[in-house]
């Protein structure tokens, strides 16, 4: 079974910090997507990364980064967190070529 | 711009049928997806149509008309378990995806 896991189901952090949200995926799949989920807008792609080291926009990229230093792991970067940022956050894999896309459990993270 | 289209809430009764609706219009089109979330859950996914006419999987079948920009997602045999949240996702491009905002599937006994 293809399993996405991601570093915390909670955070909650305050207003200009750093924030940190690792994915880790064990099928090496080549893609990999970060999403935001807030009720009434459906899931919204942030970032999503094709091979390591790359990296593609999505259509909510304002205010975060992210990261693909190795195949297995993405992250994503809240350089300065804020009270909109308030959200579930979801990471996915996919393999290339396939249009399953699997989640993990997400991170339902506040920003006081 | 992107958009897609599908009703906020259905409701039905355990063993019926209930077909949700997704209508789209999207800067590109390479297919359309659908997954199943329950509440506090990832989404799962459910099937995909890449091509004009109707997949089956066992109770689940999806259809889609690209011409009319438009696919639905059919439930039968409904059971108690399917009361959940459902999106259609339209594949845009290179492995993107864009999804609708979601319908909740309340299934009663």
């Amino acid at each position: 079974d293809v399993k996405v896991t991601q570093s915390s189901r909670y955070l909650v952090k305050r207003t200009g910090e750093k924030v940190f949200l690792e994915c880790v995926q064990d099928m090496d799949h080549e893609n990999m997507f970060w999403y935001r989920q807030d009720p009434g807008l459906g899931l919204r792609l942030i970032y999503f990364s094709y091979d390591v080291k790359m990296k593609e926009k999505g259509d909510i990229p304002e205010g975060y980064s992210v990261s693909r230093e190795k195949k297995e792991r993405f992250s994503l970067i809240l350089e300065s967190a804020s009270t909109n940022q308030t959200s579930m956050y979801l990471c996915a894999s996919s393999l290339q070529g396939w249009n399953e896309q699997f989640f993990g459990p997400g991170t339902r993270l506040t920003v006081l | 711009g992107q958009s897609l289209e599908q009703p906020s809430e259905v409701t039905a009764v355990e063993g019926a049928i209930v077909q949700i609706n997704c209508t789209y219009q999207t800067s590109g089109f390479y297919g359309l997806s659908w997954y199943q979330q329950h509440d506090g859950g990832a989404p799962t996914f459910l099937s995909y149509n890449g091509l004009d006419g109707l997949e089956e999987t066992g109770r689940f079948s999806s259809f889609l008309s690209r011409s009319d920009s438009y696919g639905y997602l059919l439930l039968q045999e409904l059971q108690m378990k399917d009361s959940a949240s459902y999106f259609c996702a339209v594949h845009t491009g290179f492995q993107k995806l864009v999804f609708g905002t979601g319908t909740r599937l309340l299934v009663s006994p």
